[in-house]
């Protein structure tokens, strides 16, 4: 079973431009995650989907951060325009279950350097 | 809200010996789940062992188990026979058991080193 693919795996950007990154979850996983992960810090949650659903956003920079799922599979997240404190390493994840016990599978992350 | 804390930054241990690892979290809920993930030096996160609040008995999955204390809101990973791949950052999580949202409110983590 192939796991959840991320691209790019790293990104170097300066401050006031624009970046994205893709996820592709696992096959027949309904539930995505954005995480964002700074250094010495664990994951932190963006974005929850349920299938091209938005489940929770609640802490996604809006004025900046954008993200969609279209299709309920691919996902696509957006900075415009980055600051310094963007650089982390965004996470993706996906889940069958939405609730419960359920495994949450992550992919390798794409590693984001704003100078 | 929930909020999950790892004191320690750092441990070491030595090949073949056991480690502890702590975590405790605050939560005013009776039904979550607790979970340990390690992400090695490449990144990619993944689970090491669950615990469902509702059970008693302690998780283990072969050298990894916790001891979970729900009174005391604490849930520690005991890792026996230590091996090089080990080496990595833990990070405890936990998990609301209702609501629609299923976020994964994580610790800061814990840098375990293993000593060959």
């Amino acid at each position: 079973e192939a796991g959840v693919a991320q691209s790019p795996r790293y990104k170097i950007i300066e401050k006031r431009q624009s970046v994205a990154f893709w996820c592709n979850p696992i096959s027949g996983h309904a539930t995505l995650y954005w995480y964002q992960q700074i250094l010495g810090q664990g994951p932190k949650l963006l974005i929850q989907f349920q299938n091209n659903g938005v489940v929770d956003d609640s802490q996604l920079p809006k004025d900046r951060f954008s993200a969609e799922r279209l299709k309920g599979v691919d996902s696509t997240l957006k900075i415009q325009p980055a600051k310094l404190e963007d650089s982390a390493v965004y996470l993706c994840a996906s889940s069958f279950l939405q609730r419960g016990a359920g495994e949450q599978y992550f992919g390798p992350g794409t590693r984001l350097t704003v100078t | 809200a929930q909020t999950v804390t790892q004191s320690q930054p750092e441990m070491s241990v030595q090949e073949a010996e056991t480690v502890t690892l702590s975590c405790t979290y605050d939560t005013s809920e009776s039904d979550y789940y607790l979970f340990w993930y390690k992400q090695p030096p490449s990144r990619q996160m993944i689970l090491v062992i669950r615990q469902e609040a509702y059970k008693q008995q302690n998780a283990t999955e072969n050298r990894f188990s916790v001891n979970f204390q729900k009174a005391a809101k604490s849930f520690s990973l005991k890792i026996s026979d230590s091996q090089l791949g080990d080496a990595a950052m833990y990070f405890c999580a936990y998990r609301s058991g209702s609501g629609a949202n299923s976020k994964l409110t994580f610790g800061k983590g814990i840098t375990l080193s293993v000593r060959p």
